[in-house]
């Protein structure tokens, strides 16, 4: 089985700095990756991480840690634009094969 | 713009009926994906199609078929349409088939009435 948790919910100002934490239970692990999505658009992938420690992409960075099966993405510098549901989501079953997305956190970016 | 394409952006039918579903990948792009989005289930993958191939199987119900086709271009076929499969229905691809960073579509909303 599988499962993915997220907070449902991240409220923050223009310019903070935001965690969007994400714990799984997978049968068997093939990474980590993160997709943005606005109301009404399609998902965009973020980031991946395979392997434990942190990524960074520009003003976006993702860590991992496979012995607590807990990831987070961080985001700096928060914009108005990035107001938008997050979601992490893991390749699952004995060879990855199956794709799950966690619920989603919808980030709220205030001026 | 991902690069991936889908048709149509709207379909309005009715329950029993059934559909289809156009997606066709980002140039190179040898994956592509289907998932179904709706309110109560979040995102929810249905069916993975590699190099024309099927390749990985989710929760897609007997009622759904997809297939992938020699220029990659791939359908995913909706049948005996009930008012519940009202959702979005998201197509994306991917170089290979691990999935890690895939690029969606704009999506399909399909209603059912």
């Amino acid at each position: 089985g599988q499962s993915l948790e997220q907070p449902s919910e991240v409220t923050a100002v223009e310019g903070a700095i935001v965690q969007i934490n994400c714990t799984y239970q997978t049968s068997g692990f093939y990474g980590l990756s993160w997709y943005q999505q606005h109301d009404g658009g399609a998902p965009t992938f973020l980031s991946y991480n395979a392997l434990d420690g942190l990524e960074e992409t520009g003003r976006f960075s993702s860590f991992l840690s496979r012995s607590d099966s807990y990831g987070y993405l961080l985001l700096q510098e928060l914009q108005m634009k990035d107001s938008a549901s997050y979601f992490c989501a893991v390749p699952e079953g004995s060879y990855g094969q199956n794709f799950v997305f966690g619920p989603g956190t919808r980030l709220s970016v205030l001026p | 713009d991902s690069g991936v394409t889908q048709t149509p952006k709207h379909l309005i039918t009715a329950t029993g009926q059934r559909v289809t579903l156009r997606c066709s990948p980002r140039s190179g792009d040898l994956s592509v994906y289907w998932y179904q989005q709706s309110l109560d289930q979040g995102l929810q993958f249905l069916i993975q199609y590699y190099n024309g191939e099927e390749r990985a199987k989710g929760n897609i119900l007997e009622r759904f078929s997809a297939q992938q086709f020699p220029d990659l271009h791939s359908e995913l076929n909706l049948s005996s349409l009930e008012l519940g499969d009202s959702a979005l229905y998201f197509c994306a691809s991917s170089v290979g088939g691990s999935g890690n960073e895939q690029f969606f579509g704009p999506g399909t909303r399909l209603t059912v009435l």
